[in-house]
């Protein structure tokens, strides 16, 4: 059974970066789609973005100049770096497998896209203002 | 402002049946693009509930089920159980922003 657990610090000061990982047990990195998505408090669900096939990825575009999301296959594991901090991005923080699948769209052309079958439990990032 | 809507809250009685809506676009949910659901239990992780709308995982009740019409998706809860109380979330893709889009959450109380 696959599991997921989120590693990092739990408060960073404004304008740092933080750098979080995601340890992946029971299964393997491919070919999954690697995801982190946060959670501001009392708020619902924000996707940071994602990384497939080992190097490919895909940023939320609110966020995506200040993300990197990387893969390291050797050690089943990925990671999350978020530069520029200020407190709008206190939030609770999970990483997710990405289930890939293909579907068709109303015009019958075929999309890959994917839904997240695991989750990591989530860990608490403090920017204090 | 979430690409996909959904109600802020519903309720129900223990037993009866509540439905949550979800509803996009002709760019997401009204392309025919599939729509998955998630439970939040309060404090816990989202968990994958339903996938390409009504295909519930292992060990998910068949008390809960999906369907769409049109630009609009939603979630059935059947039986409702007080173990049910939690936030569910929906997500489709949207082609126009080449972008996986969330719903902004529903919370059920169970009354």
């Amino acid at each position: 059974q696959v599991q997921l657990q989120e590693s990092g610090p739990g408060l960073v000061k404004p304008s740092e970066t933080l750098s979080l990982t995601c340890s992946v047990s029971g299964g393997s990195i491919s070919p999954y789609y690697w995801i982190w998505i946060r959670q501001p408090p009392g708020k619902g669900l924000e996707w940071i973005g994602y990384v497939y096939d080992s190097e490919t990825t895909h940023y939320n575009p609110s966020l995506e100049s200040r993300v990197t999301i990387s893969v390291d296959t050797f050690k089943n594991q990925f990671s999350l770096k978020l530069r520029s901090l200020t407190a709008a991005d206190t939030a609770v923080y999970f990483c997710a497998r990405g289930f890939p699948y293909t579907g068709y769209d109303l015009s019958g052309a075929s999309y890959h896209f994917h839904y997240m079958d695991v989750w990591g439990k989530g860990t608490t990032v403090t920017v204090p203002s | 402002q979430s690409v996909l809507t959904q109600p802020p809250s519903v309720s129900g009685a223990p037993g009866q049946r509540v439905t949550i809506s979800c509803t996009g676009t002709s760019s997401n949910i009204g392309a025919d693009y599939d729509v998955h659901w998630y439970q939040q239990l309060p404090g816990t992780a989202p968990k994958l509930l339903i996938y390409a709308y009504n295909n519930r995982p292992s060990g998910v009740p068949d008390r809960f089920s999906g369907s769409k019409s049109g630009t609009s998706a939603s979630l059935a809860i059947t039986g409702l159980q007080a173990e049910d109380e939690a936030d569910y979330y929906c997500q489709s893709y949207d082609s126009s922003l080449s972008d996986m889009v969330f719903g902004g959450g529903t919370k059920l109380t169970v009354l």
